[in-house]
């Protein structure tokens, strides 16, 4: 069970989009509708931005939305804001065998 | 309102055991899996074990199976994490999540300190 890849590091200017990517196998993110994304500040818990691949908790601004194709997950923060500086991960759900591995987290810089 | 409470900070020796627990509010705890994930100090997360409360089924990662044991007490609503022996290496932070799948509700961690 080898954790997801993702970047180190992405970042962009206030107002840009940027895409955060998370690639597994198909027997995590390619097998299942349990993709989920997480933010997390310094020195605080982390909170889930997206869930089910796409879906978002209420309370998330709609900047954030999520996609997936084949064995690859994506994250994009549209309209960058300067909170929006954290580490992201990604998880996913693979079944009974598989049942929850995250990236290894990108931290988003803000520039 | 959701709430996972998570017990306070611990400084431990090598070799000495602990139990951290972490407590829902405010939902039906026995409904959902409660999972347990550790950060080291500057790393990422790592999910460690996951259990449902109707049964005490408890899925573990390889990683940490055999090293931790993970058991719930649903008529408290309250799940826990515990090492029999512990290591410097176990120095971390540890948060508890409801876990439909995804990890909707986080507590507010656990950092375990462990030196001699």
């Amino acid at each position: 069970q080898s954790a997801l890849t993702q970047p180190p590091s992405a970042s962009g200017s206030p107002g840009q989009s940027v895409t955060i990517s998370c690639t597994g196998t198909s027997g995590d993110i390619g097998g299942s509708i349990y993709v989920s994304w997480y933010q997390q500040h310094p020195g605080k818990a982390p909170t889930l931005m997206i869930y089910e691949v796409s879906q978002r908790p209420s309370g998330v601004p709609d900047r954030f939305s999520g996609s997936k194709s084949g064995n690859t997950a994506s994250l994009t923060v549209s309209g960058l804001q300067a909170e929006d500086e954290a580490d992201y991960y990604c998880s996913s759900y693979g079944g009974s065998n598989n049942f929850a591995i995250f990236g290894g987290g990108t931290r988003l810089t803000v520039l | 309102e959701v709430q996972l409470v998570q017990s306070g900070a611990e400084v431990k020796k090598p070799g000495e055991s602990l139990k951290i627990s972490c407590k829902g509010f405010g939902y039906s705890f026995a409904s959902y899996w409660i999972a347990w994930v550790r950060q080291m100090p500057g790393k990422g997360l790592e999910w460690m074990g996951s259990i449902h409360p109707t049964d005490s089924d408890t899925k573990y990662s390889p990683s940490f199976q055999g090293h931790v044991t993970i058991s719930v007490d649903k008529s408290i609503s309250t799940a826990y994490l515990q090492w029999s022996s512990l290591k410097a290496s176990d120095t971390a932070m540890f948060y508890c999540a409801r876990y439909p799948y995804s990890f909707d509700y986080w507590g507010q961690g656990t950092p375990v300190t462990v030196s001699s």
